[in-house]
């Protein structure tokens, strides 16, 4: 089964300011990859996704994420981060195939602050 | 277009009552979730449903149960609820074959005292 680390509890950053939220998961396979962002009581956003091809991708309100397979990493970063990023951010992993195809496994989760 | 809705919002339970939490997409997915989260856990998966007619246990299903009543709803049923099952309960949905992400009802905030 995979599992998935987001090995900061929270992330702060001036508001401008670049942000990175990471994410690591070990390796079953070569698994589908998500992000996804929760505002104070609300239901879980889907942000982007990598699938294959560039390890670079680009989703909702300026996010984008890097694939590293090397490293078994996909971070969120953004160039300027806003006040309104503040927010709790999930990474998502899913199996290609096999038995557990439809099942999605989540980080802890990660909460961004940007401060103005 | 509603997307993934829950019912109910807020939900306060005694030990040992039995309740039922709804949940219905309409976007024709073929897939859907029921997830638990918790501080400082993420998000649990309790029960699956790949398809219409199949259900499949998560991480955490004890002390659960499930129907899947047709492709649109999808529903958890707590027999009788403990302290331990209070926490916001999350429907979520996903399309079939292309489809990658998953949709996220607005969640269940059930405390069970």
């Amino acid at each position: 089964a995979q599992s998935v680390a987001q090995p900061e509890d929270q992330v702060n950053v001036a508001e401008g300011n670049p942000l990175t939220v990471k994410c690591t998961y070990s390796v079953s396979g070569n698994p589908y990859l998500f992000w996804y962002v929760q505002y104070p009581n609300r239901g879980l956003q889907f942000l982007l996704k990598y699938i294959t091809g560039d390890n670079l991708v680009k989703g909702s309100y300026g996010f984008e994420a890097e694939f590293n397979k090397s490293q078994t990493s996909f971070h969120l970063k953004k160039p300027s981060a806003l006040v309104s990023d503040s927010a709790l951010y999930f990474c998502a992993v899913r199996d290609r195939a096999g038995a557990n195809f439809n099942k999605f496994y989540f980080g802890s989760g990660t909460k961004l602050n940007v401060k103005p | 277009n509603a997307g993934v809705t829950q019912t109910p919002k807020f939900q306060v339970l005694k030990t040992g009552q039995s309740m039922t939490l709804q949940c219905a997409q309409d976007m024709n997915h073929n897939s859907m979730y029921w997830y638990r989260q918790d501080p400082g856990m993420g998000l649990r998966l309790i029960y699956y449903s790949a398809s219409e007619g199949t259900t499949d246990k998560g991480e955490v299903p004890n002390g659960y149960n499930v129907s899947r009543l047709n492709k649109r709803e999808f529903s958890l049923r707590l027999e009788s609820a403990a302290p331990s099952q209070t926490s916001v309960y999350f429907c979520a949905s996903k399309g079939g074959t292309g489809a990658y992400e998953q949709y996220f009802g607005p969640g269940t905030r059930l405390t069970v005292t």
